[in-house]
């Protein structure tokens, strides 16, 4: 069956714009969290939702946001772009939750923030 | 903050060689992850290690938990170029359901 796909794959933006990145999970899971990956901090946590709710959360301020579907298929919005949100964002998905058991990760989207 | 550190940072060996890469957590955990990344692309999962395990294999790859020292080790044995790549362990905390990812070892295979 097909992988997660995470659209768009690369995005230049420029500071104070937002940016919608979307995530479409491996069909059945339900569950799907949200990464941040940048050479400074390494992989953070961003959220996680699982059937339409947001379970968890990581340490982020409120311009980072997202949302899920009932299809699954996930959004995260980061508004007011700042240059450090510049990074690889990165979702996964599964059918339970990112604590039980093995993550499936898309692609990554790109980010540049200029 | 990063639950996990790995050791070393970075490791470079020849094919055919034995690659050993440790990963230090800070809490009580669920389970323990450990995840591939090639050249800033998306990871992939290698093997999770539940905390009443002491050792898992999956082909080259063998990984050891150790929860008193809270620690756990990859070791990929006859390592190839193609394994070049970063290598992430992740750790479940108890009693969380989040993942949260080490700092990764850099891996490099010569020919």
């Amino acid at each position: 069956k097909a992988g997660v796909t995470q659209t768009p794959r690369y995005l230049i933006k420029t500071r104070g714009q937002q940016v919608t990145l979307s995530c479409s999970p491996i069909s059945g899971h339900r569950s799907v969290s949200w990464y941040q990956q940048t050479p400074g901090q390494g992989l953070q946590f961003l959220f996680e939702y699982f059937s339409e709710t947001q379970r968890n959360k990581g340490n982020f301020p409120g311009r980072f946001s997202g949302r899920q579907f009932s299809n699954s298929r996930s959004e995260m919005n980061v508004s007011t772009l700042e240059l450090g949100d510049s990074a690889l964002y990165l979702c996964a998905s599964s059918f339970g939750g990112p604590a039980e058991e093995t993550q499936y990760f898309g692609p990554g989207t790109r980010l540049l923030v200029l | 903050s990063q639950q996990g550190e790995e050791d070393p940072q970075a490791l470079s060996i020849q094919e055919g060689e034995n690659a050993t890469m440790n990963c230090s957590y800070k809490t009580s955990i669920n389970n323990l992850q450990w995840y591939r990344q090639n050249s800033g692309r998306g990871l992939v999962h290698l093997i999770l290690i539940r905390s009443n395990e002491r050792e898992k294999h999956s082909g080259r790859l063998r990984v050891t938990l150790d929860t008193s020292k809270k620690s756990s080790s990859l070791l990929i044995t006859a390592s190839r170029a193609a394994d070049t790549a970063s290598y992430f362990c992740a750790t479940a905390p108890y009693n969380t359901d989040k993942l949260i990812f080490g700092t990764g070892t850099r891996l490099q295979v010569f020919p």
